[in-house]
């Protein structure tokens, strides 16, 4: 499928777990880029990468890793889940100065 | 560093009415201006995009925003929405530099409702 893709779409998981989201993206796009979103605060970036084994910290990146073997894929990974990590994951990458944004995975951490 | 603040969390309006949806930004640089629409369950969609040029931009569905330098404002408008329009609105601003990952910054969102 073309485009930008996400799994899971959702997510329920126990605090302390190992977390793992996947983004893959068809376009080939050099930047690529993790937000999360919670309620009164629109998207915060948490991860971006410019390229293949390049990446860079956000706003928000405490209790995110992140890594980029490949140019088309972009998994976050949460170390030990906590609640306040709770909140919907939006994968986007870049091309020319538009982001295309995935559908996104809703994670629940109890 | 910049912020973007959108003034109106909600705004609940009648169908086939006017809307204007508020996004004010600060930035000590020159910024591209977006606005994305979020329907219930999706991702983010492009609606439209200030980069340079003439100050007023449409969207293929009826909305159009403008550029204001001066008061640094983007503002979303329509003049006769649908139920359709019904979504969560994000204003978006990035900088304006070569060679950066032109991360954006997003408002907190407007939630336009349309009623019958």
């Amino acid at each position: 499928d073309a485009g930008i893709t996400q799994s899971p779409r959702y997510k329920i998981t126990e605090t302390g777990r190992q977390v793992t989201l996947m983004c893959h993206q068809t376009w080939s796009h050099s930047y690529m880029f993790w937000y999360r979103q919670d309620l009164g605060h629109g998207l915060r970036l948490i991860y971006y990468s410019a390229a293949a084994d390049i990446t860079d910290k956000g706003e928000v990146p405490d209790g995110y890793v992140v890594s980029r073997s490949k140019t088309e894929n972009f998994p976050l990974t949460l170390e030990s889940a906590t609640r306040s990590q709770t909140s919907v994951y939006f994968c986007a990458s870049r091309g020319g100065e538009t982001q295309y944004f995935g559908p996104g995975t809703r994670l629940l951490v109890l | 560093a910049q912020s973007v603040t959108q003034l109106d969390s909600q705004v609940p309006v009648f169908e086939e009415a006017p809307v204007e949806l508020r996004c004010n930004y600060s930035s000590s640089v020159s910024v591209y201006l977006f606005w994305y629409v979020q329907y219930p369950n999706q991702g983010l969609q492009l609606l439209l995009k200030y980069l340079s040029g003439s100050t007023l931009v449409e969207s293929i569905n009826g909305f159009e925003a403008e550029f204001n330098k001066s008061q640094t404002s983007f503002h979303l408008r329509k003049p006769s929405v649908h139920i359709s329009d019904t979504a969560e609105y994000f204003c978006a601003v990035s900088h304006i530099s070569s060679g950066s990952a032109r991360q954006l910054t997003f408002g907190s969102g407007t939630q336009l409702t349309v009623l019958p």
